[in-house]
């Protein structure tokens, strides 16, 4: 079975802190993919990252930056200088075989000016 | 065009109602979902349509009837709601229906139903 466990309910910052948000997940697949959305209040899933289970490299996309690492089996998401508008509801994904994408509980990330 | 449509934005239904949700893209992909939302919940699968086939139905109530007509488009036919089962009704499409290579799923902004 797989399972996404984003441990953080809610977490608040002040504006241009940093904030990790945390991604475990469970699979027996060999190949799989793992991803990160934002959902703001507006309701839109929005796209932010997608890795497969191959590919351990970190990467950085502006102020977002990603750290996989399969021996941990986790996926963190990283939000340097945070900003009000980063104020959503941030799901970890995966993906194996099967077609099916199982999301993580959600983390509510509330940045305050 | 790199995006999902969804027809209604918002759609309020009382539970005697019969009501159809509109999903559309024109990315040629040849997946699509249908996920319900709770509020502050992750999205739950619904339906998967491969190849304009229904592939995946995760045990969702017979109240809700997906169809695809073309490649293109898929709709949710409700009927006989009842008030849980109000909810934002994600739709999402994606390249391969194998479910492996390159699979992102492009999500649409939803429709939030109401059911009185």
């Amino acid at each position: 079975a797989q399972k996404v466990t984003q441990a953080q309910t809610e977490i608040s910052v002040v504006e241009k802190e940093d904030v990790t948000l945390d991604c475990v997940y469970e699979t027996r697949d060999t190949t799989y993919y793992l991803f990160w959305y934002k959902q703001p209040p507006s309701g839109e899933l929005v796209f932010l990252i997608r890795r497969n289970s191959f590919d351990e490299q970190n990467e950085i996309s502006g102020r977002y930056s990603w750290n996989f690492q399969k021996s941990t089996s986790s996926f963190n998401f990283t939000i340097t200088a945070s900003q009000v508008v980063d104020s959503a509801i941030y799901f970890c994904a995966l993906e194996g075989y099967g077609n099916k994408l199982v999301f993580g509980a959600g983390t509510i990330l509330r940045v305050k000016s | 065009d790199t995006e999902v449509t969804q027809t209604p934005k918002h759609l309020v239904m009382g539970m005697t109602n019969k009501k159809s949700l509109k999903c559309e893209q024109h990315m040629g992909h040849r997946a699509m979902y249908w996920y319900k939302q709770k509020a502050k919940k992750p999205p739950e699968l619904m339906f998967v349509y491969s190849y304009e086939k229904l592939s995946i139905n995760e045990s969702v109530p017979s109240r809700f009837s997906p169809e695809c007509p073309n490649s293109s488009l898929l709709n949710l036919h409700l009927h006989a709601l009842q008030p849980e089962d109000s909810a934002l009704y994600l739709c999402a499409s994606s390249q391969d229906p194998t479910g492996l290579a390159d699979n992102e799923q492009f999500f649409g902004p939803g429709t939030r139903l109401t059911v009185l």
